[in-house]
């Protein structure tokens, strides 16, 4: 059974820094790309970023480029997401997903980031 | 990039079909056969029913089907049932190994 767990949100000021971690089991990990998506309190999906399965390659939308950065450690079956000067607006339940058939196949629990003073 | 364009809701009898379009442009849907669509439960999270337009994950009824037209994609639910109810959200592929989301269709088992 695949399992992907997040981990490391919580409440950060504005202009704060925060890395989320997911772990992944069940799946290798090495085979797929893997992704970040959130999702704000009561909106829709939005893809954030993306990274290669060796790591070679990192693909953001607009909005966190230059603020967050995507990284995996495939010796341990994890991705990360560290993000900094946080925004009132990057408030959400971040998700790890696999990329797989060009969907996301599999996808953790979330984990919530709230950004406010 | 702008969100792909659902509908905010839908809703439909039991037994009952039902269609949600999601509509994007020749940079995206138009552009590439890589649209999925996900179901998600209220604080659960999303998970994927169609892929490659058209195309079932293992364990998805084939009551949910896909297809696609021009810039324009859809997902049908045919013979619906009380547990359909849920968010659904389309996805491209939008080129650069970017990824853009419609703003998702809140249906309802009347």
């Amino acid at each position: 059974e695949v399992q992907l767990v997040e981990s490391g949100g919580g409440l950060v000021q504005p202009g704060g820094s925060l890395r989320l971690s997911c772990a992944a089991s069940g799946l290798t990990f090495t085979s797929y790309w893997m992704t970040w998506v959130r999702q704000a309190p009561g909106k829709g999906l939005e893809w954030v970023a993306n990274i290669k399965y060796d790591g070679s390659e990192k693909n953001y939308v607009d909005s966190v480029k230059g603020r967050f950065t995507i990284s995996r450690d495939n010796a341990k079956n994890s991705l990360y997401l560290q993000m900094s000067s946080l925004r009132a607006e990057d408030t959400a339940v971040y998700y790890c997903a696999n990329l797989n058939n060009w969907s996301f196949e599999n996808w953790g629990q979330g984990t919530l980031v709230t950004v406010s003073s | 990039q702008s969100a792909l364009t659902q509908p905010p809701s839908a809703s439909g009898s039991p037994g009952q079909s039902v269609t949600i379009s999601c509509t994007g442009t020749s940079s995206d849907i138009g552009g590439y056969d890589y649209v999925s669509w996900y179901q998600q439960h209220p604080g659960k999270a999303p998970k994927v029913i169609i892929y490659d337009v058209s195309e079932r994950p293992s364990g998805v009824p084939d009551r949910f089907s896909g297809s696609k037209s021009g810039n324009t994609a859809s997902l049908t639910v045919s013979g619906l049932q009380a547990e359909d109810e849920a968010d659904y959200y389309c996805v491209s592929f939008a080129g650069s190994k970017n990824w853009i989301f419609g703003g998702g269709t809140k249906l309802t088992v009347l």
